[in-house]
Order: C-alpha cells, then structure tokens, then sequence
C-alpha cells in the first residue's frame, strides 16, 4: 500500500501560537488530501479536502482563517493551526488519494497537538 | 454516502476467525463498501474494499450480500494485534470523502 507520513508527530505549544502540520505521500503523488480531526473517544471528523494547486474546501463549521491548508505540490500538504487555543488540542490525521491505487485513500499516522 | 450500522464492540478469541457485520441498507448501486481499522493512537489504516463480488487480500477477507445491503469483514486468524476500532463505510470510489461512524472496537483475547 500507498505510504503518508506525518510531521510533528506530536506537538505541545502555548495559547496564540500558530502550529504547522506537514503531510507527505512517500512513494505516489496525491492529487487530493484531506485533514481530519479525532478527539478522544471520538471518531474522525473531516476537516477540509485539499486539491494540489486550488483552494482548500472545507467542511461545515470548519473555520478556513483558523485552519490554514496548503497543498503546493503533490506530495506535500499542510496544515497551519493558527492563534491556537486550548480547544484545538485534538488529533490531527490526513490523508491521501491516488488514482494509481484504485483510488484508495490511505492516512498519516496522525500529529497530536496539545495547546496549553 | 450510505449511513452504515456497526456494533459498537465485539470480542473474539485469540487465533480464531473474528466475522465483523455492517450494515449499509441505502447503499446506492455505485458505492463501495471500504473497511478501515484504527489502532489505539496511530491513523487507520485500509483492509479492504469491493462493490459486489466477495473480496480477499493479505489482511482479511469481504463477503457482501447479494442485495448488498450487509457486509462482513472476516479475519481468518485473529491476533492480538488485530485489536482496534474497525470502520465500515460507503463511498464512491474515488469521490473521495469518506464519512467516519462509531465503528466497532474489536478486543481480541488471549
């Protein structure tokens, strides 16, 4: 199967500060990721889908200022989370499709942010 | 997407057949069926997925109905390491979006 790395893989930062997220396919290039959101207990919530080259879409209730997402190339996405605040300590997970693997999406291992 | 149904948890012993159901009553004719598995803190990781015919690869096997209304995810030789949260989820394959459920948390015992 298809490879996605995450980095950080984990992150610890104060209130008001901004955190980058990198997502990365290894071994294929990935016209479409996505950002998705895990709190404890919970399942995964989709946060936004990011298109090589265009605007990010986000997903209702989702703030597109709050949460930065770029995707310059086709193996690289990012995701900023600006003016943090406690309340966006959760686990951030992404994802990647390729259309050489039947279309299949395969995830990151996941980057869990704890703002303090 | 297809709302799918899952119990919320099941046990299963140690080197037997762990048989997983899901239920996806309003699958439309061209949506997959995709099960995903997540380990305690780590990202899910894909098992398998098919639209009509069983399926059968490496991690585990895929029997869906005829009326493709219920599936059932089969791991022929459960291990300890099999235990994780397993997610049943229709999609259209490659419209990409794929809407998480509750899943079923899978204990398998020694």
């Amino acid at each position: 199967g298809a490879v996605v790395s995450q980095h950080p893989s984990r992150v610890i930062c104060k209130s008001g500060t901004s955190v980058k997220i990198e997502c990365r396919s290894l071994d294929f290039q990935a016209t479409t990721m996505f950002w998705y959101r895990q709190f404890p207990k919970k399942s995964l919530m989709l946060m936004a889908t990011s298109n090589e080259g265009s605007k990010a879409t986000y997903e209702q209730g989702v703030e597109k200022d709050k949460f930065l997402i770029n995707h310059a190339s086709l193996t690289l996405s990012t995701l900023t989370v600006t003016s943090a605040h406690p309340e966006d300590s959760s686990f951030y997970i992404c994802s990647a499709i390729t259309r050489g693997l039947a279309e299949t999406q395969y995830f990151g291992p996941g980057t869990r942010l704890l703002v303090l | 997407d297809a709302k799918t149904t899952q119990p919320p948890s099941m046990d299963c012993a140690e080197g037997r057949a762990a048989n997983l159901p899901c239920n996806h009553s309003t699958i439309s004719g061209n949506e997959y069926v995709y099960w995903y598995r997540q380990i305690h803190s780590q990202g899910p990781q894909y098992i398998i997925h098919g639209l009509k015919n069983n399926e059968t690869n490496e991690m585990a096997s895929l029997i869906i109905t005829e009326d493709r209304k219920s599936s059932t995810l089969i791991l022929p030789h459960a291990t300890l390491r099999d235990t994780a949260v397993y997610y049943c989820i229709g999609s259209i394959q490659g419209a990409q979006k794929l809407v998480f459920g509750q899943g079923t948390r899978l204990t398998i015992n020694p």
